[in-house]
């Protein structure tokens, strides 16, 4: 079993849409959570990172977090097309290192 | 606040050859890492300094691969020699502190 997996996609969605993507987790050591965005030929930036179990929100964005399922969710409101991209989970192992990453999942939002 | 910078942005060698890769962290980030992102899949941890130290390289292929940062600044990764499956965007990535970290545009190798 991977340590972290995600639904490769591609997940295409009209613009406005709400869209959830997900990631499961193997190790419970993991305490940051993290989402990037990835445009094509660019490097990842992150979104949104969070510590404990529960929600986070930033504008449009939601991350959830639950520990207990070792799952982590993105949503995205109202999505735009420029919010196409691959989205990639992120967690560093309890000593903030070793950033292990999902493989990603390619969205497109079409207009 | 300029970004992290890698260079070259592209790359084509025949297998056997080799290349290195160079990158210029964010002014004052003391840590610094190198991934391997193959096509399809999530960027792979190789190496993380701090400063000048190596905190981790348990992912990277010492037989064929190496880093170094001097004087904590600039960092070059080397592939000696390259392989097929070397085939990837190199990612540098650098960081204040242990959570967010800042990556550059990466350089696409492709080995022949």
């Amino acid at each position: 079993q991977k340590e972290v997996e995600q639904d490769p996609g591609p997940l295409s969605v009209p613009e406005g849409a709400i869209v959830s993507l997900n990631c499961t987790y193997s190790n419970s050591a993991f305490q940051y959570f993290m989402w990037y965005r990835q445009y094509s030929r660019k490097g990842p930036e992150l979104l949104m990172y969070t510590y404990s179990s529960g929600n986070k929100e930033d504008g449009r964005f939601t991350a959830q977090v639950d520990k207990s399922s070792k799952y982590i969710s993105l949503f995205i409101r109202d999505s735009q097309p420029s919010d196409s991209a691959t989205y990639l989970c992120a967690m560093p192992d309890n000593y903030g290192q070793n950033f292990v990453f999902g493989p990603g999942t390619r969205l497109s939002v079409l207009p | 606040e300029a970004g992290v910078a890698q260079s070259p942005r592209y790359k084509i060698i025949e297998k056997r050859q080799s290349v290195a890769f160079w990158c210029n962290p964010i002014s004052g980030h003391a840590t610094l890492y190198w991934y391997q992102q193959i096509l399809g899949q999530g960027p792979k941890l190789l190496i993380q300094f701090q400063n000048n130290g190596v905190v981790d390289d348990s992912q990277l292929p010492k037989d064929r691969f190496s880093a170094e940062r001097l004087k904590g600044v600039d960092s070059t990764l080397k592939i000696q020699p390259a392989k097929l499956e070397d085939s990837a965007v190199y990612l540098c990535a650098s960081s204040l502190g242990a959570v967010e970290q800042f990556f550059g545009p990466g350089t696409r190798l492709t080995v022949l």
